[in-house]
């Protein structure tokens, strides 16, 4: 069965700095793995998705990367803001449709 | 322009009565899913639907029945509502095919009394 992890559970840095969320899984037989984002009483933004075969993806400031053999993954966030203050969610798709997610990351970011 | 949407956003009630849950997507995808997070903030698949056809149905109890009238809509309808189904419930769609992103809706925060 399928377990993700993330860790840490929660994360305080001050606004600037650069920092690194880690998602673990136990079955490396996934299609893909996606990071989404979870702000307070709303729903979930997509970030990032890594297909199997890729090793990472980037978008603005955020770079993910995936070992699929080790199972892990990581979102590196560059030079962070008090707005990515959120939940950071990774979820791996082990080949049906659903998605397995993680436990999260409660990140806050300070001025 | 509201890609996935979920009505209502709130919702309060006393145990035993029946709820629906509604889920409207206009992405054009083929396939709709319900999630439930529960208060430690764990996602979880409930049900998927592919093309108005179940495809996933994990455990469940079935006071939990999900309908899909077309590709763009999924309801979700719960009988005899109990405590522990308090939870914010998601609905997510996507087009078929393991390499798609799934996207979803704002969450319907289900409260039992």
């Amino acid at each position: 069965k399928q377990e993700v992890t993330q860790i840490p559970a929660a994360l305080s840095v001050p606004e600037g700095e650069n920092l690194v969320l880690n998602c673990s899984f136990t079955d490396s037989a996934i299609y893909n793995l996606q990071w989404f984002r979870q702000d307070p009483g709303k729903g979930l933004t997509s970030l990032l998705l890594i297909q199997s075969s890729q090793r990472e993806q980037t978008s603005g400031r955020l770079n993910a990367s995936l070992d699929k053999s080790s199972g892990r993954s990581t979102l590196y966030i560059a030079a962070s803001q008090p707005g990515d203050s959120a939940t950071y969610l990774c979820a791996v798709r082990p080949g049906s449709s659903k998605l397995t997610f993680g436990t999260g990351t409660r990140l806050q970011v300070t001025l | 322009d509201t890609a996935v949407s979920q009505t209502p956003k709130y919702l309060v009630t006393q145990m035993g009565n029946d709820k629906s849950i509604k889920c409207e997507q206009n992405l054009g995808h083929d396939t709709m899913y319900w999630y439930k997070q529960d208060s430690k903030k764990f996602l979880k698949i409930m049900f998927s639907y592919n093309n108005k056809e179940l495809i996933i149905n994990e455990t469940v109890p079935n006071r939990f029945s999900p309908k899909s009238p077309d590709k763009a809509h999924l309801n979700l309808h719960i009988n005899s509502l109990e405590l522990g189904d308090s939870a914010v419930y998601f609905c997510a769609s996507s087009q078929s095919g393991v390499l798609e992103t799934q996207y979803f809706g704002p969450g319907t925060r289900l409260l039992v009394l």
